[in-house]
């Protein structure tokens, strides 16, 4: 069965500093895709990133950075240089790679506090 | 500007009653899903569909059934509300086209309080 551990239920930092979202995910699958999505106080939550199990490569998209391991089953997200606006609940999710619609299998999140 | 819709932001509910919840999207996706959001749960999938009249139970189905008669339109139902069903619901779609790299795409979400 599918998995996603977010073990960080909250996380408070200071504008400014760098934090990182950890996300450890289970499957039997060898081809699958994971995600992270930002839910900010207004509810609806927003795509932020996709993988696929194939493609190792960190990415970096601005002050948004993630690290994808596949040997240690993890797909960490960091903020640089955190801002308020940063403030959010986040979501690590993981999706097979099967014919057919596929659910997504979302973490507990991680609820992001950004103070000035 | 793609949108998924959700009837109501918030309801508040008796024990016993029936309840729906509407959700429409207009970007023509094939795949809708029903989550529920509980604090320390994450999302946790009740049901989804991959076409019209076509559904599959998610990870807790119980309580709850679906309809999707229209292809824009997916509905969640609980026959008869209680307490523990009180939680924040939210509506996806997504394109069948790409299989499962698509993103989903979230409405506002429903808050359910069930007295």
């Amino acid at each position: 069965a599918q998995k996603v551990t977010q073990a960080q239920t909250e996380i408070s930092v200071v504008e400014k500093e760098d934090v990182t979202l950890d996300c450890v995910y289970e499957t039997r699958d060898t081809t699958y895709y994971l995600f992270w999505y930002k839910q900010p106080p207004s509810g609806e939550l927003v795509f932020l990133i996709r993988r696929n199990s194939f493609d190792e490569q960190n990415e970096i998209s601005g002050r948004y950075s993630w690290n994808f391991q596949k040997s240690t089953s993890s797909f960490n997200f960091t903020i640089t240089a955190s801002q308020v606006v940063d403030s959010a609940v986040y979501f690590c999710a993981l999706s097979e790679a099967r014919r057919g619609a596929q659910k997504l299998v979302f973490g507990q999140g991680t609820r992001l506090t950004i103070n000035p | 500007d793609v949108k998924v819709t959700q009837s109501s932001r918030y309801l508040v509910k008796r024990t016993g009653e029936k309840v729906f919840l509407e959700c429409v999207q207009d970007m023509d996706h094939e795949n809708m899903f029903w989550y529920r959001q509980d604090p320390g749960l994450g999302l946790r999938l009740i049901y989804f569909s991959y076409d019209v009249k076509m559904k599959e139970k998610g990870d807790i189905p119980e309580g709850y059934s679906v309809s999707r008669e229209k292809k824009e339109r997916f509905s969640l139902i609980l026959e008869s509300a209680s307490t523990n069903q009180t939680s924040m619901y939210l509506c996806a779609s997504r394109t069948g086209t790409s299989g499962n790299t698509g993103e989903l795409f979230f409405g506002e979400g429903s808050r359910l309080t069930v007295l």
